[in-house]
């Protein structure tokens, strides 16, 4: 157990359709990351905050949006829809940016979309 | 970062050292040599880093050549519960920022009763 959560564990929805992924990092890690699995692409990070500001940005979609609150955690957002949008969606904790940096993962929402 | 070369797939016997290789050619000199595992769809795991120097922890050991051109991932005495994706990571390292890491394709290896 890595200590960082992640709801829902699964999530079926349709084309077009909005959802809504939510994480916790370990307690004290103010970094947060997001990655997205999926079989094409292999794992890509997607976007990282730090204590509640973005920090770095990867291979993202506009219709996807992140953001982290007060409290540490945070949500990342898909919109739209697409069917190549399936995958699996990791989020990813550290304490800081500080070296070296070691990112404890969480254990994925597998979305679908139909 | 630097780009990393690693075989698609290997097999290792249970008992046995697991070697896994991961060629970074075009490594400079502040970056460092990282591992993760993935067990089957499970969230990707950190295994160790280094620079140049040796490193051990409860996991497994890093072996960097000495040129730093590549590096091997030893797990002492596998166990079927290693069977899993590994991957090499090459990036900066030191403070100022940290962004996310660069998964490539990795090594499948296969641990066998």
């Amino acid at each position: 157990d890595s200590g960082v959560t992640q709801t829902p564990k699964h999530l079926i929805t349709a084309t077009g359709q909005r959802v809504t992924l939510r994480c916790s990092p370990r307690s004290g890690d103010l970094s947060v990351y997001w990655y997205q699995q999926s079989l094409d692409q292999g794992l890509q990070f997607l976007i990282q905050y730090y204590n509640g500001e973005e920090r770095a940005k990867g291979n993202i979609l506009e219709r996807f949006s992140a953001q982290q609150f007060p409290d540490l955690h945070s949500e990342l957002n898909l919109s739209s829809l697409e069917l190549g949008d399936s995958a699996l969606y990791f989020c990813a904790s550290s304490v800081g940016l500080s070296f070296p940096h070691e990112q404890f993962f969480g254990p994925g929402t597998r979305l679908t979309v139909l | 970062d630097a780009k990393t070369t690693q075989p698609p797939s290997m097999d290792c016997a249970e008992g046995r050292a697991a070697n896994l290789p991961c060629n970074h050619s075009t490594i400079s000199g502040n970056e460092y040599v990282y591992w993760y595992r993935q067990i089957h769809s499970q969230g990707p795991q950190y295994i160790i880093h280094g620079l140049k120097n040796n490193e051990t922890n409860e996991m497994a050991s890093l072996i960097i050549t000495e040129d730093r051109k590549s590096s091997t991932l030893i797990l002492p005495h596998a166990t079927l519960r290693d069977t899993a994706v590994y991957y090499c990571i090459v990036r900066v390292g030191g403070g100022g920022g940290a962004d996310g890491l660069t998964f490539g394709k990795g090594t499948h290896l296969i641990i066998q009763p």
